[in-house]
């Protein structure tokens, strides 16, 4: 079966400029997670969603980022006015319920450039 | 917030040797998970494994909730285990994952 994908795999952006990543989580995964890995870093967390809800946003950075996942499945990571420390790679994850013991799943990740 | 450390920071093996790799953390867990970091960046679930043990292939991991840390091991190694590889761990009234500070493996052909 398919596993959680994103799109594009890479993007470089100019400084200011805006971008949008795209999340497609596994099919039927009730709960779906964002997170940032800066080079030679783990991931950290950013924003967790539950179907349409967002639950968690405690990890954004700033108020330039903006996650939404209107209909519960297909979820998009917003960066307004990027900034060169918004440079890193931005992994998406879905697990199948909603209980705080379910396994999570990684897409491949998109790595942004801000130049 | 809990602290997730995980030793050795890097480790280099000749092809075939085994190794264990540490993951220590701070408090109390609901969720732990093992991670393989591929050079391309794909993070590959190893185990699932909050508490006992398992094992698939070559790769056991060991958690023991009550003493705090999980052990992951690797026997006859390969180059393609080459990575770096991070625990991650849910506390009690989150869902998100606060992952290790990772070890760096290097397999030598």
């Amino acid at each position: 079966g398919a596993g959680v994908s994103q799109s594009p795999r890479y993007k470089v952006a100019k400084r200011g400029q805006d971008v949008a990543l795209r999340c497609d989580p596994i099919s039927g995964h009730v709960s779906l997670f964002w997170y940032q890995q800066a080079l030679g870093q783990g991931p950290e967390f950013l924003t967790y969603f539950q179907n349409e809800a967002q639950l968690d946003k405690s990890g954004l950075p700033s108020d330039r980022f903006f996650a939404e996942r209107p209909e519960g499945s297909v979820s998009t990571l917003k960066i307004q006015r990027t900034q060169q420390e918004d440079s890193a790679v931005y992994l998406c994850a879905s697990s199948q319920g909603t209980s705080r013991y379910n396994e999570q799943f990684f897409g491949p990740g998109t790595r942004l450039t801000v130049l | 917030g809990i602290q997730v450390e995980q030793s050795p920071p890097d480790l280099i093996l000749q092809e075939g040797a085994n190794s264990t790799l540490r993951c220590n953390f701070s408090d109390s867990v609901n969720n732990l998970q093992w991670f393989h970091q591929n050079p391309w960046g794909q993070l590959i679930n190893l185990f699932y494994i909050p508490s006992g043990t398992k094992q698939n292939g070559r790769l056991s991991a060991t958690t023991v909730a009550t003493e705090r840390y999980s052990l992951l091991y690797i026997s006859s190694s390969q180059t393609t285990d080459s990575g770096v590889y991070f625990c991650a761990v849910v506390t009690s009234g989150t869902y998100k994952y606060i992952f290790g500070t990772g070890t760096r493996l290097k397999v030598l052909a």
